[in-house]
């Protein structure tokens, strides 16, 4: 059973860089089983895809987020990145990572979330 | 790419039933069978319930079905329970390009 957790800075200024990252148990993520994604959602808002990478380190971003968004691997840790550039309080939301089967098109699992709050 | 269109909220009483709907277009929901729902709780990381418009995953209840037709795709939760209230979001498949997009949620209240 695959299980992740996000880590991070719970806090960060504006204009500056958002970093978080996912540890994966359970399987490896070089296995190829599955997408590694972000995900976030602001406080009482619906949820929004940031981007998504694959074993082989192939990435997708929303287009939308693009300009900003960095997803990485780290497989000697057995986690996956996050960072995003130049934030604003647009940008605070809970975020999660989460699996993509490409098999069954869902996310699962999911992480539980880390707030983030950009503020200065 | 506009987001799935759920209504805000829905509610029904213990036992009764309850529909939830997602409206998109052509492009996502009308164009793949790959729509999915999950349950979140508050504080609660999101649960998938639903996959492939109408296929449950082990472990969910029996009262959970979904169903899809054109761009709309439904959420059906039957014999309301008082753990069902929570929010309900769905997702759909958009194509390689955009990907995927997701409901604005419904949050459910059992009465």
């Amino acid at each position: 059973q695959v299980q992740l957790q996000e880590s991070g800075p719970g806090l960060v200024e504006p204009s500056q860089t958002l970093s978080l990252t996912c540890t994966v148990s359970g399987d490896s993520i070089s296995s190829g089983h599955y997408y590694w994604n972000w995900i976030r959602q602001p406080a009482g808002k619906g949820l929004e895809w940031i981007g998504r990478i694959s074993s082989s380190e192939s990435t997708n971003y929303n287009p939308s987020l693009k300009s900003r968004v960095t997803i990485s691997l780290d497989t000697s840790k057995n986690q996956f990145s996050l960072r995003l550039n130049s934030v604003t309080a647009a940008d605070t939301a809970v975020y999660y990572c989460a699996t993509w089967s490409v098999e069954t098109a869902v996310f699962d699992p999911w992480g539980q979330g880390t707030l983030v709050t950009v503020s200065s | 790419q506009s987001a799935l269109t759920q209504p805000p909220s829905a509610s029904g009483s213990p036992g009764q039933s309850v529909t939830i709907s997602c409206t998109g277009t052509s492009s996502d929901v009308g164009a793949y069978n790959y729509v999915s729902w999950y349950q979140q709780h508050p504080g609660k990381a999101p649960k998938l319930m639903i996959y492939e418009v109408g296929k449950r995953p082990s472990g969910v209840p029996g009262r959970f079905s979904g169903s899809k037709s054109g761009n709309t795709a439904s959420l059906t939760v039957s014999g309301l329970q008082a753990e069902d209230e929570a929010d309900y979001f769905c997702t759909s498949y958009a194509g390689s390009n955009i990907f995927v997009i997701f409901g604005g949620g419904t949050k459910l209240t059992v009465l």
